[in-house]
């Protein structure tokens, strides 16, 4: 596509549900980021792939945090059993690896709300 | 530590005046320093970057920055700004010890009066 794309736009849930967030990164991208960008905040790293190396786990929060990215498509984040602190918006960015440094196409992101 | 500061939550300027969002950065090595604006309700925009070269960097809506080394800053300007320039910028960092992670700043609301 023409850019990054991400589903849900918006998402409510209640307390201890689980959500799967999703993004399909621009074609030929081999680098995928994810952020969380709380109410008011800058940007929280949650992990990065780049091709079929082993992604950067290094900012997810906690156990109930993971993402999936097969081979350099789409990747989806889940959060299991949900909690009121996960509330935010959920950014997913794309860059090409070798590509110019520092610049990511972002999609406009998942915003989630848990109740 | 490596970190990015934008010392102001809100910048107000009214239309047609100069406009100045602060960022200054403290890292190891040479930095790689970027702007970020995110538009209302959508993702966030590479406005421009500064890697090596001339201090004074231009960017998209004629948006430029300078870099200055000896007081680590990177501070956002345009000349003249307009209503639509209202949105908040993020100020980001090159890790130095990574070739992929950002550092980023907790961003500036600019409001832009007519």
């Amino acid at each position: 596509g023409a850019g990054v794309s991400q589903s849900p736009s918006n998402k409510v849930t209640e307390k201890g549900k689980d959500v799967e967030l999703r993004c399909d990164p621009i074609s030929g991208h081999t680098a995928l980021y994810w952020y969380r960008q709380r109410l008011g905040q800058g940007l929280e790293f949650l992990i990065y792939f780049q091709g079929n190396s082993a992604p950067d786990k290094s900012g997810l929060p906690s156990d109930r945090f993971s993402a999936e990215r097969t081979g350099e498509s789409v990747s989806t984040l889940t959060i299991q059993r949900t909690q009121q602190e996960d509330s935010a918006v959920y950014l997913c960015a794309s860059s090409l690896a070798g590509g110019p440094p520092g610049e990511l196409f972002f999609g406009e992101g998942s915003r989630l709300t848990v109740l | 530590a490596q970190s990015v500061a934008q010392p102001e939550d809100q910048v107000n300027v009214a239309e047609g005046n100069p406009l100045t969002v602060k960022c200054t950065y403290s890292v190891s090595g040479n930095p790689y320093l970027f702007w970020y604006v995110q538009y209302p309700n959508r993702g966030l925009q590479f406005l421009l970057k500064y890697i090596t070269g001339d201090n004074l960097v231009k960017g998209s809506y004629g948006f430029e920055a300078e870099f200055n080394k000896s007081q680590t800053s990177f501070h956002l300007k345009k000349p003249s700004a307009l209503v639509s320039d209202s949105a908040l910028y993020f100020c980001a960092v090159r890790d130095a010890d990574s070739n992929y992670q950002l550092i980023w700043g907790a961003g500036t609301k600019l409001i832009i009066k007519p």
